[in-house]
């Protein structure tokens, strides 16, 4: 079976452009997280769905920060407008609920941004 | 709320030595916990985890880990490392029930040199 399939794997971008990163999480999964990661905070949860709700949102930096599921099959991140401090490494990974929760989340490649 | 803390950023060792990685959690309530795995460049793989029942538990690439609620600890072990597990291991804490939430740890460096 194919992974979570995150894009793109590197974004440069300049501050103020938008940045939109995107994600297919595993097939029959039905929790997709979204997380950071940086040398100085390490790996930050900032939003997960579950059945394509949003659940918690608390770790979204701020308002320039967005993210959506339209479907089973597609989540998105987008920034807009972009700043050097949102470079970092961004990973999204799904999980399903099996007989027992266990938690076990399946992590994409990571979309690795760069804001110049 | 749950917290981790990886008390070491970096662990050297030698290759065949062995070598423990410490995590300890903080929670008011029950938890699950788990071992990650971050090679270069990649994303995050499941080592091992912890849900209930015995508390040592074996994972792949042969580490293990014990969890010892007295102490609120989760220590992961290996008896002889090899050049390949040079990686960065994250320890992870979630509630039982409830949130799906997984709070990490910042992660340890642990690098085998021959």
């Amino acid at each position: 079976d194919a992974g979570v399939i995150q894009s793109p794997r590197h974004e440069v971008t300049e501050m103020g452009q938008e940045v939109t990163l995107r994600c297919k999480p595993i097939s029959g999964h039905n929790s997709l997280f979204w997380y950071r990661q940086t040398m100085m905070r390490g790996l930050e949860l900032l939003i997960y769905f579950n059945n394509n709700v949003p659940i918690d949102d608390s770790g979204m930096p701020e308002d320039r920060f967005s993210a959506k599921m339209p479907n089973a099959s597609f989540s998105t991140l987008k920034i807009q407008p972009s700043e050097p401090r949102d470079s970092a490494v961004y990973f999204c990974a799904s999980s399903s609920r099996t007989g027992v929760n266990t938690g076990e989340l399946f992590f994409g490649e990571g979309s690795r941004l760069t804001v110049l | 709320a749950q917290s981790v803390t990886q008390l070491d950023s970096q662990v050297p060792v030698f290759e065949e030595a062995p070598v423990e990685l410490r995590c300890n959690y903080s929670s008011s309530v029950s938890v699950y916990l788990f071992w990650y795995v971050q090679y270069p460049n990649q994303g995050l793989q499941l080592l091992l985890k912890y849900l209930s029942g015995s508390t040592l538990v074996k994972g792949i690439n042969g580490f293990e880990a014990e969890f010892n609620k007295s102490q609120t600890s989760f220590h992961l072990r290996k008896p002889s490392v090899h050049i390949s597990d040079t990686a960065e291991y994250f320890c992870a804490v979630r509630a039982q029930g409830g949130s799906e939430k997984l709070v990490f740890g910042k992660g340890t460096k642990l690098t085998v040199n021959p």
